[in-house]
């Protein structure tokens, strides 16, 4: 049992290029999210799916989409990467009956030059 | 919007003392956890406790959910106990959690 988990782990893009990063968990949960993790803060969440199929925005969607084809998997794309989005970027799930108790994967450090 | 502040910002011990960490919420919240990010980034559940004391080895925690504060007791430390520790509180008819500042526990043989 994974749990959740993320690829890649590390990433550097250029300004402008684009990237998908991937998260999948093996706990059959309903919900799934992406935060973002800049230093010394807390995480602030981007996107959330509350089933597959379906997308929602949080916190700080502005330059990233996802998608949710499979129960499984959530995807975070960034179309046209910008040196602010360098970050820490975690993926978490939680299962239907109690969306607020959530299980975090390991983490993306990706680096925008 | 909720407000989620965490004290001390920052916490230094010998391996051997005991701490307190405190949440502060500025609003009604349907659960609260607390996690433990360790030196490597990695996120661990600690706690979900909307309410009460529970208690796990040497941590122990307590929400006082009318009062609007949440306290992480940690005892006898460890450097492994070093990193920082969040608190997020979920909101009534959300699916989101809103995470604190975090403090972060430094250790010291």
């Amino acid at each position: 049992n994974a749990g959740v988990t993320q690829t890649p782990k590390f990433r550097v893009l250029k300004t402008g290029q684009s990237m998908t990063l991937l998260c999948a968990q093996d706990m059959n949960h309903e919900y799934m999210y992406w935060y973002r993790q800049d230093p010394g803060m807390g995480l602030r969440l981007i996107h959330y799916s509350v089933g597959e199929g379906t997308t929602a925005k949080g916190e700080v969607p502005d330059g990233y989409n996802v998608s949710r084809l499979k129960k499984q998997n959530f995807l975070l794309g960034l179309e046209s990467a910008a040196p602010s989005q360098t970050s820490v970027y975690f993926c978490a799930s939680s299962y239907l009956g109690d969306p607020n108790e959530q299980f975090f994967g390991p983490g993306t450090r990706l680096t925008v030059l | 919007g909720i407000q989620v502040e965490q004290s001390p910002p920052d916490l230094i011990l010998q391996e051997g003392a005991n701490s307190t960490l405190r949440c502060n919420f500025s609003d009604s919240v349907n659960n609260l956890q607390w996690f433990h990010q360790n030196p490597w980034g990695q996120l661990i559940n600690l706690f979900y406790i909307p309410s009460g004391t529970k208690q796990n080895g040497r941590l122990s925690a307590t929400t006082v959910a009318t009062e609007r504060y949440s306290l992480l007791y940690i005892s006898s430390s460890q450097t492994t106990d070093s990193g920082v520790y969040f608190c997020a509180v979920g909101l009534y008819n959300t699916d989101k959690l809103i995470f604190g500042t975090g403090t972060r526990l430094q250790v010291f043989p």
